[in-house]
C-alpha cells in the first residue's frame, strides 16, 4: 500500500536545539495529520494539513504541507524534555489513515 | 476526562489460550479502529468497524477477529496467541472514517500484551 518515508528515523538534541522532522510521499496526499506518541504512552493528534504550501504553528511547533502535497515538516524550535517521544505522520490510505515509521527524538537535559 | 478507554492495560496470557482485548468510548463516534503496535514500529491497523460495518485489512490474520455489540463497545479476539502477537494493541475513534478530511482519531491508552 502506500507508505511514506520519515526522516530521520532517530534525532538526539540538545534542550534548547531546534529539531525537524520530514514526512515524504512519491504520491500526492490529499491530507497529512501528525501525532506525538510518548514513551509508554498512546499517539496523541497533534494537527491535519490540508492545502498545498499550509503552515500551521502551535507554539513552538511549525507544521508545513509542501507546495506538490508530498511532503511535510514538523519543526520544533528550543525544544524542551517534554517534547520526547515519536512523531507520526499519517496519511489517507481508502477509508483510513496509514502512520508513517515515525521520528524517535530525545532530548538531553 | 476518559474518552477512550482500554481494560485492561497489561494483559498476561499462554501461547494458544484465547484472549479478548475491550475498548470503549464515550464520544458516540460511527468509527472504532484496532491497532497492533510492536516496539519502535508505527501502529499497524488490524481492523475497524464503522458503525456495524466490519472492515478488516487484507494482510490481518485469521487469528484477529473483532466484535462491537453496540456503539460504545469493541472487542478484540485473539484465538490462539503466538509469541509474535505480543504487542502493544491500540483502540482508536473518529465521527467519520479516518480518510475523509478533517476527520482525526482519538486513541485509548492501549493494551500491552505478554505472550507466556
Amino acid at each position: 500500500g502506500q507508505q511514506v518515508m520519515q526522516i530521520p528515523q532517530y534525532q538526539h538534541v540538545q534542550e534548547g536545539e531546534d529539531f525537524t522532522t520530514y514526512c515524504n510521499s512519491s504520491t500526492t496526499l490529499s491530507n497529512i495529520q501528525w501525532y506525538k506518541q510518548r514513551p509508554g504512552g498512546h499517539p496523541v493528534f497533534l494537527i491535519q494539513l490540508v492545502k498545498s504550501g499550509e503552515v500551521k504553528k502551535q507554539k513552538r511547533l511549525t507544521f508545513q504541507f509542501g507546495e506538490a502535497k508530498k511532503n511535510s515538516s514538523l519543526h520544533i524550535t528550543a525544544t524542551q524534555t517534554t517534547d520526547v517521544g515519536t512523531y507520526f505522520c499519517a496519511h489517507p490510505y481508502g477509508q483510513n489513515f496509514v502512520f508513517g515509521p515515525g521520528t524517535r527524538l530525545s532530548v538531553l537535559p | 476526562d476518559a474518552m477512550v478507554i482500554q481494560n485492561p492495560r497489561y494483559q498476561v496470557t499462554q501461547f494458544g489460550k484465547p484472549v479478548t482485548l475491550s475498548c470503549s468510548q464515550t464520544l458516540n463516534h460511527n468509527v472504532m479502529y484496532w491497532y497492533q503496535q510492536k516496539s519502535s514500529q508505527a501502529p499497524k491497523l488490524l481492523f475497524h468497524y464503522y458503525d456495524k460495518d466490519f472492515n478488516n485489512e487484507a494482510d490481518t490474520p485469521d487469528n484477529f477477529q473483532s466484535r462491537r455489540p453496540n456503539t460504545s463497545f469493541c472487542f478484540l479476539d485473539i484465538r490462539s496467541p503466538g509469541l509474535g502477537d505480543a504487542a502493544m494493541y491500540l483502540c482508536a475513534t473518529s465521527r467519520q472514517t479516518s480518510g475523509r478530511s478533517g476527520e482525526t482519531q482519538y486513541f485509548g491508552p492501549g493494551t500491552r500484551l505478554l505472550v507466556l
